[in-house]
């Protein structure tokens, strides 16, 4: 069964620092690991996808790396915004069979707070 | 356009009691898969449908949990006889396919507590 920890559980920095949140997944055999953004009362906003083929990804002050063999994503923020408070989820999803298929397992989270 | 919407926003209701979570995915997306979000925790896979038919329910945690779809539409998430470990945020999701390479659209949920 897979299963997906996220480090640290909660973050607090100040603004402008750059920051590294952390995923591990316990099974290799994954198609692809998003990262995505929720906010208070809102919806998953996805930033990032990786595919299993990929190492990283890019999207502004956004980096998301992935190291398949050894179970590991990190999500690097550069010069973190208070607007960039949320709570970041990592989750990856299963490869095609049986009907596993489109299932995300999700990682419990990391709670972000950028003070002024 | 539309994205997906979910309601009620907010449900409290008394232990014992049954509801109903209801979904209305985006428009032409055949996929649709319920996730359960406890406090602190991340969400939870309780169940996808691939149009009206659930090829996967593995993630329902009792009987006391069922959900339906009907017209590739609405679906309908119930919770009978509710206990407090049911108090969660239920997100509800869309995708064109249910393939592994389709992207997800997540609803803004509905947070239940139960009394």
């Amino acid at each position: 069964k897979q299963e997906v920890t996220q480090i640290p559980a909660a973050l607090s920095v100040p603004e402008g620092e750059n920051l590294v949140l952390n995923c591990s997944f316990t099974d290799s055999a994954i198609y692809n690991l998003q990262w995505f953004r929720q906010d208070p009362g809102k919806g998953l906003t996805s930033l990032l996808l990786i595919q299993s083929s990929q190492r990283e990804q890019t999207s502004g002050r956004l980096n998301a790396s992935l190291d398949k063999s050894s179970g590991r994503s990190t999500l690097y923020i550069a010069a973190s915004q208070p607007g960039d408070s949320a709570t970041y989820l990592c989750a990856v999803r299963a490869n095609a069979g049986g009907t596993s298929y489109g299932k995300l397992t999700f990682g419990q989270g990391t709670i972000l707070t950028v003070h002024p | 356009g539309a994205g997906v919407s979910q309601s009620p926003s907010n449900k409290v209701t008394e232990k014992g009691k049954d509801v109903e979570l209801r979904c209305d995915p985006i428009s032409g997306h055949t996929a649709l898969y319920w996730y359960r979000q406890r406090l602190g925790q991340g969400l939870e896979f309780l169940i996808y449908f691939q149009g009206n038919s659930a090829p996967d329910k593995s993630g329902l945690p009792s009987d006391r949990f069922s959900a339906e779809r009907t017209g590739e539409s609405v679906s309908t998430l119930t919770i009978q006889r509710t206990q407090q470990e049911d108090s969660a945020v239920y997100l509800c999701a869309s995708s064109p396919q249910a393939g592994v390479g389709e992207t997800q659209y997540f609803g803004p949920g509905t947070r239940l507590l139960v009394l």
